[in-house]
């Protein structure tokens, strides 16, 4: 059964045209992370939510934002799409944000601006 | 920050076979885990094996194995007897112990290594 689910799969959206990504678990884990991945590079961590604490990287643009309306549900919204911010986003839950927690990851949203 | 490297972009390996995975990392700490994530076409990432760096022992988690060199700060990943569905991408992680400061309970990753079994 899948535990951290990403909708849709795959995004296409234009330049410029505000884009929602979703994530929910079934882990009722505390915390919820974005990553941003790159062709041929590592996970970039964006932003994570402990409980409904929103914690921002310093490098994270300003246009992209997280909203956390519930312990299920995490969202990514990113307000004005460029052609650089094409790439797969995946969403990861764990139960606390130290120690040697297992990360769980969904499968991920690859998105294409057109 | 820490930083961590993975040198091999891609491998093969036969099937029956072992293959091992290099990485290295940069720390001035003394205490963090390390990990290996698994992220096979189109899946989701899943843990592969963790090492405590507290532990002097390796991890061992059935065919997958770990050497751990602290003071190298060498973390390499052995698949033994490689299986078809051993392909995927192979990801390196580091984690700090402590909340010392922003951004350091999150994982940091390696680039991966494209692992490919070949029949």
């Amino acid at each position: 059964d899948a535990m951290v689910i990403q909708n849709p799969r795959y995004q296409v959206t234009q330049f410029g045209k505000p884009v929602t990504l979703s994530c929910s678990q079934t882990l009722n884990h505390n915390v919820m992370y974005w990553y941003q991945q790159k062709s041929s590079q590592a996970p970039k961590l964006l932003f994570h939510y402990y409980d409904k604490d929103f914690n921002n990287e310093a490098d994270t643009p300003d246009n992209f934002q997280s909203r956390r309306p519930n312990t299920s549900f995490c969202f990514l919204d990113i307000r004005s799409p460029g052609l650089g911010d094409a790439a797969m986003y995946l969403c990861a839950t764990s139960r606390a944000l130290t120690g040697n927690t297992e990360a769980f990851f969904g499968q991920g949203t690859r998105l294409t601006v057109v | 920050a820490q930083t961590v490297t993975q040198s091999q972009p891609e491998m093969s390996v036969q099937e029956a076979e072992t293959v091992t995975l290099s990485c290295t990392y940069d720390t001035s700490e003394s205490d963090y885990y390390l990990f290996w994530y698994k992220q096979p076409p189109s899946r989701q990432m899943i843990l592969v094996i963790r090492q405590e760096a507290y532990k002097q022992q390796n991890a061992t988690e059935n065919r997958f194995s770990v050497n751990f060199q602290k003071a190298a700060k060498s973390f390499s990943l052995k698949i033994s007897d490689s299986q078809l569905g051993d392909a995927a991408m192979y990801f390196c992680a580091y984690r700090s112990v402590l909340l010392a400061g922003a951004g350091s309970y999150q994982l940091t990753f390696g680039k991966g290594t494209k692992l490919s079994v070949i029949p």
